[in-house]
């Protein structure tokens, strides 16, 4: 079993649609958790970042973590083109300075 | 907020010569930086942390001789990819983090392309 699964899509949606992105992991010593948007050619950008489990809301995305069920998700709300993107997931055990175990990345597309 | 800058971010060069790929830490100082390579369609795979003053700790699998770290100060780090070849064809990322307390930032990569 691999430390971290992610479905690499791709998943096309339509514009305005809510978006919902999972991970889950195995270890359960990961306590900061990460989603980071990458689009072609570019490296990856931190979109959200958490401590433990619980919910983090900025503008239109929201994180979720449930270290009970080692899952995680991302919810993006009323998606956009632009949101058009791989998006990864990503955790670590120590959080800050210390290397990241990466999801594969799931492929969006938004069709407007 | 913080910034990782790399450079190039696209190279051509041909089999058996060396490349330097360059990232800088732009408003911060990091002691620490993590090289990562990614193929088409692929996650991110750490290749070595580089610290700054001491040698690189590279990952399982990955040839400390073929891909040198340098980390000659707290806002730069190099990686040379010597005597390339055409399997080492590949997206380049570094990253960063401020502190132990902030989540790394990347730079925008490095396409390395051998002919």
């Amino acid at each position: 079993q691999k430390e971290v699964e992610q479905d690499p899509g791709p998943l096309s949606v339509p514009e305005g649609a809510i978006v919902s992105l999972n991970c889950t992991y195995s270890n359960s010593a990961f306590q900061y958790f990460m989603w980071y948007r990458q689009y072609s050619r570019k490296g990856p950008e931190l979109l959200m970042y958490t401590y433990s489990s619980g919910n983090k809301e900025d503008g239109r995305f929201t994180a979720q973590v449930d270290k009970s069920s080692k899952y995680i998700s991302l919810f993006i709300r009323d998606s956009q083109p632009s949101d058009s993107a791989t998006y990864l997931c990503a955790m670590d055990v120590w959080g800050g300075n210390t290397p990241l175990v990466f999801g594969k990345g799931t492929r969006l597309s938004v069709i407007a | 907020g913080a910034v990782v800058s790399q450079h190039p971010s696209w190279v051509i060069c041909k089999s058996g010569t060396s490349v330097k790929i360059e990232c800088r830490s732009l408003d911060f100082q990091a002691t620490t930086m993590f090289w990562y390579r990614q193929f088409p369609k692929q996650s991110l795979m750490l290749m070595a942390t580089s610290n700054e003053g001491s040698k690189a700790t590279y990952e399982q699998g990955v040839e400390k001789d073929k891909f040198l770290i340098n980390h000659a100060s707290l806002t730069l780090s190099t990686l040379t990819v010597t005597s390339a070849h055409p399997e080492d064809s590949s997206f380049y990322i570094c990253s960063a983090s401020e502190d132990y307390n902030s989540p790394l930032h990347f730079g925008n990569g490095t396409r390395l392309t051998v002919t």
